[in-house]
């Protein structure tokens, strides 16, 4: 198995506080993504790094900001919960941006907002 | 852009039953094509995948068949498990950027004994 870590694996939070998801990686892939999956709309892509430093937004990326100040570490901030963000958060990894790449995914965040 | 679309389900089948879930795409170039298995409570996990036309992928008796000329992936079993139980998600990657695979909204397949 990829070595992708997601941390914390379950988090309640209230309205309006800040809440930081983080994604660790020991496989040393150049490519970092966070998605969210809801019923009815499967995996959409909030933002995604290409290198340390190098972001980029996803299809969803309003009310979340990201950073990457080293490989291993891809951080999701959610600046302030609401409850549309209840959601499981999906960390995935790959190696390169090729075609046949294929991408590793970590076990996932639940996060409600309460 | 690049799409995928596949039946969302619930699938329900009976143990040994054939297993066919449909997906077709639209995409630039020529992708690679995937397919991804979610077991309740953990990530993805690929299951398997075509990077050419005409290859087949296959992996724990499941197989699907990279078909240019229908933009399908649809993948198959002969027969079902119990344990087959989970969310499928077939996806594809064209290489156009660093924004990595498209997916499908996913197909929940439920096998009861």
């Amino acid at each position: 198995d990829a070595g992708i870590t997601q941390s914390p694996r379950h988090k309640v939070t209230e309205t309006g506080t800040p809440v930081t998801l983080r994604c660790h990686q020991t496989e040393n892939h150049r490519y970092m993504y966070w998605y969210r999956q809801d019923p009815g709309h499967g995996l959409r892509l909030i933002h995604y790094s290409y290198g340390v430093k190098d972001t980029d937004k996803g299809e969803v990326s309003d009310g979340y900001s990201v950073s990457r100040s080293k490989t291993e570490d891809f951080l999701l901030t959610l600046e302030s919960a609401t409850s549309s963000q209840t959601s499981v958060y999906f960390c995935a990894i790959s190696e390169s941006a090729g075609v046949v790449t294929e991408a590793f995914f970590g076990q996932g965040t639940r996060l409600t907002v309460v | 852009g690049d799409s995928v679309t596949q039946m969302e389900g619930p699938v329900t089948l009976s143990e040994e039953a054939f297993l066919t879930i449909n997906c077709t795409y639209t995409a630039t170039g020529y992708p690679s094509l995937f397919w991804y298995v979610q077991y309740p409570g953990e990530g993805l996990q690929l299951l398997l995948k075509a990077t050419k036309a005409d290859d087949k992928g296959s992996n724990k008796g499941f197989e699907a068949t990279y078909r240019k000329e229908t933009t399908s992936f649809h993948l198959e079993k002969g027969s079902v498990q119990v344990s087959d139980s989970a969310v499928y998600f077939c996806a594809l990657n064209s290489g156009g950027g660093a924004d990595g695979l498209t997916f499908g909204k996913g197909t929940h397949l439920i096998i009861q004994p």
